[in-house]
Formats: C-alpha cells, sequence, structure tokens
C-alpha cells in the first residue's frame, strides 16, 4: 500500500534562510508526487509535481523538489523563504493511472522575523 | 484563473441531519473528488466521481454517504445522518482527466454536535 511521511510536523526558520520539508514515500509501483500548500483559511494549492524525466521538479514561489527514487524522497526545498511563505505543506502521491492522491501529515512552516 | 468553489464556507449542524456540501468543479472538467481533512490529521480520500457514476472509493465512504452532480456545474456531498466524527474540512477537487493536475477548492468546514 501507498504511504507518505512527512517527518517534520513543524519548521521554524528565520526569514531569508534556506528550507527543506522533508517528504518519503512508500510504493510498489510507480507513482506521481505532489507538494501542496495550505495557506491560512484557504484551499490545497498545487506547488509542484513530478509526473517524468528530470529528477529537479520546479514549482511557484520559488519552491522546488528533488525525485530521488532510490531513497523514495521528495524533498522540497526553498534557498531563501519569505514571510508570505508561512503555510502548511502536504507531500502527496498518486500511483500511476489511480484516482486518489495519497497524502502526508503536513508540515507547518513558521517564518520567523 | 478558473478555481473549483464550494459552499458554504462553514456548516454547524446537529447529529443526525442531513448536510449537503456543494461545490463547482472548474468548467472543462471531466473528474471530481471530495476529501476531508479531520482536525490535526491527514487530508483523506473519500470519492471519486467520472461520467455520472462513482469510479472509486474509500471505507470512509459508507452508506451514509453519496455523491451527485445534479446539472452541468454542480457536485454535491450529501451525508444522510450526520456523527460526531463527520466533523471536519471537506475539500471537493477536479481534474481534466485521471492522469491531470486535481485543482481544490478552498473547503467546507462541517462541525456535527
Amino acid at each position: 500500500a501507498q504511504s507518505v511521511t512527512q517527518l517534520d510536523s513543524q519548521v521554524p526558520v528565520f526569514e531569508e534562510a534556506p528550507v527543506e520539508l522533508r517528504c518519503n514515500y512508500s510504493s510498489s509501483v510507480s507513482v506521481y508526487l505532489f507538494w501542496y500548500v495550505q495557506y491560512p483559511n484557504q484551499g490545497l494549492q498545487l506547488l509542484l509535481k513530478y509526473l517524468s524525466g528530470s529528477t529537479l521538479v520546479k514549482g511557484i514561489n520559488g519552491f522546488e523538489a528533488e525525485f530521488n527514487k532510490s531513497q523514495t524522497s521528495f524533498h522540497l526545498r526553498k534557498p531563501s523563504v519569505h514571510i508570505s511563505d508561512t503555510a502548511e505543506y502536504f507531500c502527496a502521491v498518486r500511483m500511476n493511472r489511480d484516482d486518489k492522491i495519497i497524502f502526508g501529515k503536513g508540515t507547518r512552516l513558521h517564518i520567523l522575523p | 484563473e478558473p478555481e473549483v468553489t464550494q459552499t458554504p464556507s462553514h456548516q454547524v449542524t446537529q447529529m443526525g441531519q442531513e448536510v449537503i456540501l456543494r461545490c463547482v468543479p472548474i468548467s472543462n472538467h471531466l473528474y471530481f473528488y471530495w476529501y476531508r481533512q479531520i482536525l490535526g490529521q491527514k487530508v483523506e480520500f473519500l470519492v471519486s466521481f467520472y461520467n455520472n457514476e462513482i469510479s472509486e472509493k474509500s471505507e470512509i465512504f459508507d452508506d451514509q454517504f453519496s455523491v451527485e452532480r445534479p446539472d452541468g456545474s454542480n457536485f454535491t456531498l450529501k451525508i444522510r445522518s450526520t456523527k460526531l466524527e463527520d466533523s471536519a474540512m471537506y475539500f471537493c477537487a477536479s481534474s481534466l482527466s485521471v492522469q491531470e493536475t486535481q485543482y481544490f477548492g478552498p473547503g467546507t468546514r462541517l462541525l456535527v454536535l
């Protein structure tokens, strides 16, 4: 069965510092990988996705993620965070040809001034 | 940019009452989904819907739940007799095809008393 693990429930980071949000998944078949962001009182917005091809994926708002098949990871990174990046970030996986998305528990990113 | 909308944003109901949560998917999308997020827990898949029928459902989606596309624009989730444990944020999503990105609405926060 598929599962997604986000090891950090909360990550505090100073403004303009780099950040990495970790995500590991387990699946016996090939998957599509996603990062969604939920800003306060808003819905889920797609940040980026990996379907195939280059393992480094660039998304909106300066975020990027790298797919590492051997480590079954899809960590999210940003070189310099801004106060507006305060949100909850969800890693998610979908099996090829499957309907449903499996979400991780989320990581709350706190930006410190 | 087209977006998924959901109404109401908040709903409070008494245990045992029926509720209908409404969603307007993106207009040219063909696949529709409901997810829910109990406070402090993961976003969980409930059901997917295509061509006027359920294509996949989770164990959570029992006989108390039903979905419908009553006209060309709305997609509804009905809970026949709500329970306390149905309290959650309910997200609607839509996609152009099963392989395409799922776009999420802002959610309806349901509180069952």
